[in-house]
């Protein structure tokens, strides 16, 4: 499928239990950040998405942080479920461009 | 609701053939983008367009040509595929090109291998 491949790091969790994923990002003038969902053989899905003006912004089941001190985000998945089980990976980009850029990706997998 | 369709899903060819892959969105949006996603790099850009007739280089753009003579539609076309090129190539669209109010569409991908 169009999925970034199988040499990502991995995260494994139990369902049920919370998700951290984490991605360190790039460039420091960077003011806006969003956290995609890749399924095997889909394109990127947003999940959430976050301002540089703010550090926490929660949605359903997910949350991100923002810690722009050490230029790190972070996804937190609630009550991780079969469904979550994908590649998520961050993009930042600076408001008032066109250009994002991404990051490689961690695959989350759901042990029943 | 087709959103925005990507055509073919799959495709072999050889080195030195011209391929097109196709996108087509049905939003109307300006914004149309084009990126290939490789094992170990995340999605780099390769072209975009703000609106028909307008288009612009990213940050991958050499062996690769666009057009976008209709809003809906942004085909890539690679000249003379190389090896290199072997990728999956994702499209997106969005509203504005700007960040911060609008997030990217992206089709299902054209997984392209070349030989």
């Amino acid at each position: 499928g169009e999925s970034v491949g199988l040499h990502l790091p991995t995260l494994s969790v139990q369902e049920g239990d919370n998700s951290i994923i984490n991605c360190a990002y790039s460039n420091s003038a960077s003011d806006y950040f969003i956290w995609y969902k890749q399924e095997s053989g889909k394109g990127p899905q947003f999940i959430i998405d976050i301002r540089s003006n703010m550090d926490k912004r929660q949605g359903q089941r997910v949350t991100v942080l923002l810690n722009k001190t050490v230029k790190h985000l972070s996804l937190q998945i609630a009550a991780t479920q079969p469904g979550d089980s994908a590649v998520y990976f961050c993009a930042e980009t600076r408001s008032g461009t066109y250009k994002y850029i991404f990051g490689t990706g961690t695959r989350l997998k759901v042990l029943a | 609701d087709a959103g925005i369709t990507q055509s073919p899903r799959y495709k072999i060819t050889e080195t030195g053939r011209q391929v097109t892959l196709m996108c087509h969105q049905t939003w109307s949006h300006s914004y149309m983008f084009w990126y290939r996603q490789d094992l170990g790099h995340g999605l780099r850009l390769i072209y975009y367009s703000a609106a028909a007739d307008i288009t612009d280089k990213g940050e991958v753009p050499d062996g690769y040509v666009v057009s976008r003579s209709k809003t809906e539609n942004f085909p890539l076309t690679l000249e003379s595929a190389t090896r290199s090129q072997t990728s999956v190539y994702f499209c997106a669209s969005s509203e504005r090109g700007t960040s911060g109010d609008n997030e990217q569409f992206f089709g299902p991908g054209t997984r392209l291998t070349v030989l």
